[in-house]
């Protein structure tokens, strides 16, 4: 089975524009995580879906938002960026929801100058 | 906020030797997983541990778990080159009363290097 991909791998914007990053699950798993990874915060929960419904979000600002469509694909967006968004952004896929175990795509690395 | 907690926060040690690392978390439970990764990629689940489980191997790892003291370990024998890595335990963020939970939190990590 393929893994769990994320497009882009390296993205580099400016602080006030907006990003987009995509998640595809392992075929069968429905549940996507966001996780955003910085070196002075560690891993921070961002938001889970489950069958194209947000089931939690973590404790990040408006400005963080996704989706899950009906293939259970995944994207997540920043509007007005800010230099502290720079991080690593994980995706992770499970089969189902209830802290199972995931499964994490390589990342997009995001740089915000 | 995090729940689990790390230590040591890095381990250096000998090829062939073995590495334990320890977590520690505040709230109750129902499983406790460990992951593994290596700089600056996706994260690769290890071990999940069940609250009711005390002990739980998968090849040259080893994970306990103490609920009376919300702490687990994670001992890796005979460490190799390619252990080298960051080690992360995760728990639920939210747990329901059916059962249910959603979300990981990560504690900050051990990270292990093995010299050759």
């Amino acid at each position: 089975k393929a893994g769990v991909t994320q497009t882009p791998r390296y993205l580099i914007k400016t602080r006030g524009q907006q990003v987009t990053l995509s998640c595809s699950p392992i075929s069968g798993h429905r549940s996507v995580s966001w996780y955003q990874q910085t070196p002075g915060q560690g891993l921070q929960f961002l938001f889970e879906y489950f069958s194209e419904t947000q089931r939690n979000k973590g404790n990040f600002p408006g400005r963080f938002s996704g989706r899950q469509f009906s293939n259970s694909r995944s994207e997540m967006n920043v509007s007005t960026l800010e230099l502290g968004d720079s991080a690593l952004y994980l995706c992770a896929s499970s089969l189902a929801t209830g802290s199972y175990e995931q499964y994490f795509g390589p990342g997009t690395r995001l740089t915000v100058t | 906020s995090q729940q689990g907690e790390e230590d040591p926060q890095a381990l250096s040690i000998q090829e062939g030797e073995n590495a334990t690392m320890n977590c520690s978390y505040k709230t109750s439970i129902n499983n406790l997983q460990w992951y593994r990764q290596n700089s600056g990629r996706g994260l690769v689940h290890l071990i999940l541990i069940r609250s009711n489980e005390r002990e739980k191997h998968s090849g040259r790892l080893r994970v306990t778990l103490d609920t009376s003291k919300k702490s687990s370990s994670l001992l890796i024998t005979a460490s190799r080159a390619a252990d080298t890595a960051s080690y992360f335990c995760a728990t639920p963020l939210i747990m329901y009363s059916g059962g249910g939970a959603d979300g990981l939190t990560f504690g900050k990590g051990t990270h292990l290097i093995i010299q050759p």
